[in-house]
């Protein structure tokens, strides 16, 4: 299965500790996406990296939220000292580098993060 | 500011019953117009993309069609298995990156 992986599925943390989230993109594609889903909300836009370099993370929170997409390696969406509103879906996805269809985001399962 | 709209925000159809999601859009210029079905649980899954008014596209009951404010889902002789949330997203040109604006989907319920 080529698609865009994330893991773990599903995060449950305690308030204050720290939740790692990781996305590998479909094989080719070098683009990198974030998005958000909070309960009965639409997604919301986090960050865009390309290899080793974050593009847009105008949709990113001020404090406590940061996203690495290293040469090697998944990407990662680290949430530090994590709060109950940070519970929610988030998703990855990824598109190609140029190209027919190169606007286009495939995404993966998401994982789903509890704050407890 | 970048907008989209859905309407309705959710839809119970019988089985057979065709019928049409809106989507309405505000951008400064429009790169590109997304459609993407999502089941519960589970992440969106890809289906169209529009670039320009007039364009349409189609796949199995579904057909999106764009014009220079709205886009259109039309879903003929829906079956259960259609039913999910259907979400539809903009790529602006403006900033120049990639980001989708989504609209808050409109959930189908498609009954025997």
């Amino acid at each position: 299965n080529a698609g865009v992986m994330q893991n773990p599925r599903h995060l449950v943390r305690r308030r204050g500790q720290e939740a790692r989230l990781r996305c590998s993109p479909m094989k080719g594609h070098s683009h990198v996406y974030w998005y958000r889903q909070l309960p009965e909300e639409g997604l919301k836009f986090m960050v865009y990296l390309q290899k080793e370099n974050i593009i847009d993370e105008s949709g990113m929170p001020k404090e406590r939220f940061s996203a690495e997409f290293p040469k090697e390696g998944p990407s990662i969406l680290r949430i530090q000292q994590v709060v109950r509103g940070d519970s929610a879906a988030y998703f990855c996805a990824s598109s190609p580098t140029g190209g027919p269809g190169s606007y286009e985001q495939y995404f993966g399962p998401g994982t789903r993060l509890t704050v407890t | 500011e970048d907008q989209v709209t859905q309407s309705p925000e959710a839809l119970r159809l019988q089985e057979g019953e065709s019928s049409s999601l809106n989507c309405s859009y505000t951008v400064s210029g429009l790169r590109g117009l997304f459609w993407y079905r999502q089941d519960p649980g589970k992440g969106p899954e890809f289906l169209f993309t529009l670039y320009s008014a007039g364009e349409e596209k189609e796949k199995e009951r579904l057909k999106a069609t764009l014009t220079k404010k709205e886009s259109f889902l039309h879903i003929t002789a829906p079956k259960p298995e259609d039913s999910a949330t259907y979400l539809c997203a903009v790529q602006a040109l403006s900033g120049g990156y990639n980001k989708l604006i989504f609209g808050a989907g409109t959930r189908l319920a498609v009954h025997p």
